[in-house]
């Protein structure tokens, strides 16, 4: 089945531990991105990658990491988190070009307390 | 600059009332791309439309329909019959012709009551 695989869905944690949030894809796209959902301010790109080794920021990437070692995977890390870094987080993917529907996954959603 | 306006923050509509879910953008690129998203209370993303600035066909899938003009810059979503199961979040989105900066409006809540 094709689909977009984050890990986990929820998580708990305190400020200043690092972590990451995996995201994994398998549908050979070459496009994924990092959004946070946060009430009353809809989704905001946190950073994307448009293939391996290629990554850029989007609108909100303080405070945040990727990499995309490998076309599959783009994890999100968040090297010291902070309590405004609460959120709901979703990784996307797309075939590439820009009338590509984004494909999401579940979501993760991020307590930092 | 890209923009996605959705003014409708949150809408009430009783079972088997029509709406419609308004979504204007703004964008210098004369190649463009907007999409609908609907997230239901569960959570998940789910894709529902893509249509292309050249091709102003509005278009019905069952009891959704979308009306897309140019002339005033809206993208709007009309659900006919309205069923529970409706009741979601939906997004409008918007992507410049080249690359890829997919921006999303802030969602329009919808709730239908039996």
């Amino acid at each position: 089945e094709a689909q977009v695989t984050q890990n986990p869905r929820y998580l708990i944690t305190v400020t200043g531990k690092k972590l990451t949030v995996t995201c994994s894809q398998n549908m050979n796209h070459e496009y994924m991105s990092w959004y946070r959902q946060d009430p009353g301010l809809g989704l905001r790109q946190i950073y994307y990658s448009m293939n391996v080794e290629v990554t850029d920021k989007g609108d909100v990437p303080e405070g945040y990491k990727v990499s995309r070692k490998e076309k599959r995977n783009f994890p999100l890390i968040l090297e010291s988190p902070s309590p405004n870094q609460t959120s709901l987080y979703f990784c996307a993917s797309a075939s590439g070009g820009p009338n590509s529907p984004l494909h999401f996954g579940n979501g993760t959603r991020l307590t930092v307390t | 600059a890209q923009k996605v306006t959705q003014a409708q923050t949150e809408i009430s509509v009783v079972e088997k009332e029509d709406v419609t879910l308004d979504c204007v953008y703004e964008t210098r690129d004369t190649t463009y791309y907007l999409f609908w998203y609907k997230q239901p209370p569960s959570g998940e993303l789910v894709f529902l439309i893509r249509r292309n600035s050249f091709d102003e066909q509005n278009e019905i899938s069952g009891r959704y329909s979308w009306n897309f003009q140019k002339s005033t810059s809206s993208f709007n979503f009309t659900i006919t019959a309205s069923q529970v199961v409706d009741s979601a979040v939906y997004f409008c989105a918007l992507n410049h012709g080249s690359g890829y900066a997919l921006n999303f409006g802030k969602g329009t809540s919808l709730l239908v009551t039996p």
